[in-house]
């Protein structure tokens, strides 16, 4: 079964640090590339990052560039993101996400596998 | 970025149609055949249902169904049944190398 279990939320304050985490299973995790998509308290869908499979493609939103990285670790099928510097309008619900088509360097072909979310909260 | 442009809401009784549309630009809906639909129940994960503009994953009723004309793309839920009640978001690929999601359109199953 193709699983994402992602951890690492929690509360910090302004300007303060979090990493989170997403571990997959299931599926030949390098040939895919992965995303992070969050979604603010009674709000939509905002794509956050993506990263290649190889993580040589790495893309962000210009909401969260210089202050959040994605990266991966095909050895250990994990992708994370580091989010520094954070505000009140990161708090949200983070999902990992799984590009859909196999070698793809983004997320463009759709995002097929979603895990149930971790939560991040932010005072403001 | 702004984000796509969907209507807030929309609604139909049991086994009707409804369309949600999907308007953006030519940097993105219009650039590209590479808009997404999600289908996202209350509490849970965001779930593929097209992708391509027009295509279903494997498991997803042939009742959702996706186009798109110039800028805007559509997708249509046919035979509504009391299940589909869900938000449900489009997205799109933009020549920035990102992905843009829709604001989302909560549908109500009358």
């Amino acid at each position: 079964e193709v699983k994402l279990l992602e951890s690492g939320g929690g509360l910090e304050q302004p300007g303060g640090s979090l990493r989170l985490s997403c571990a997959a299973s299931g599926f030949s995790f390098s040939r895919y590339a992965m995303s992070w998509v969050r979604q603010a308290p009674g709000k939509g869908l905002e794509w956050v990052s993506s990263i290649s499979g190889s993580g040589g493609s790495i893309y962000y939103a210009d909401s969260v560039k210089g202050r959040f990285t994605i990266s991966r670790d095909n050895s250990e099928n994990t992708v994370s993101l580091q989010m520094n510097s954070l505000r009140g309008e990161d708090t949200a619900v983070y999902y990992c996400a799984k590009g859909r088509l196999e070698a793809a360097v983004f997320v463009e072909f759709g995002m097929d596998v979603w895990g149930q979310g971790t939560t991040v909260t932010v005072p403001s | 970025q702004s984000a796509l442009t969907q209507p807030a809401s929309v609604s139909g009784p049991p086994g009707q149609s409804i369309t949600i549309s999907c308007s953006g630009t030519s940097s993105d809906v219009g650039g590209y055949y590479y808009v997404s639909w999600y289908q996202q129940h209350p509490g849970k994960a965001p779930k593929l249902i097209i992708y391509e503009v027009s295509n279903r994953p494997s498991g997803v009723s042939n009742r959702f169904s996706g186009s798109k004309s110039g800028n805007t793309a559509s997708l249509t839920i046919s035979g509504l049944q009391a299940e589909d009640e869900a938000d449900y978001y489009c997205s799109s690929y933009t020549s920035s190398s990102t992905l843009l999601f829709g604001g989302g359109t909560k549908l109500t199953v009358l």
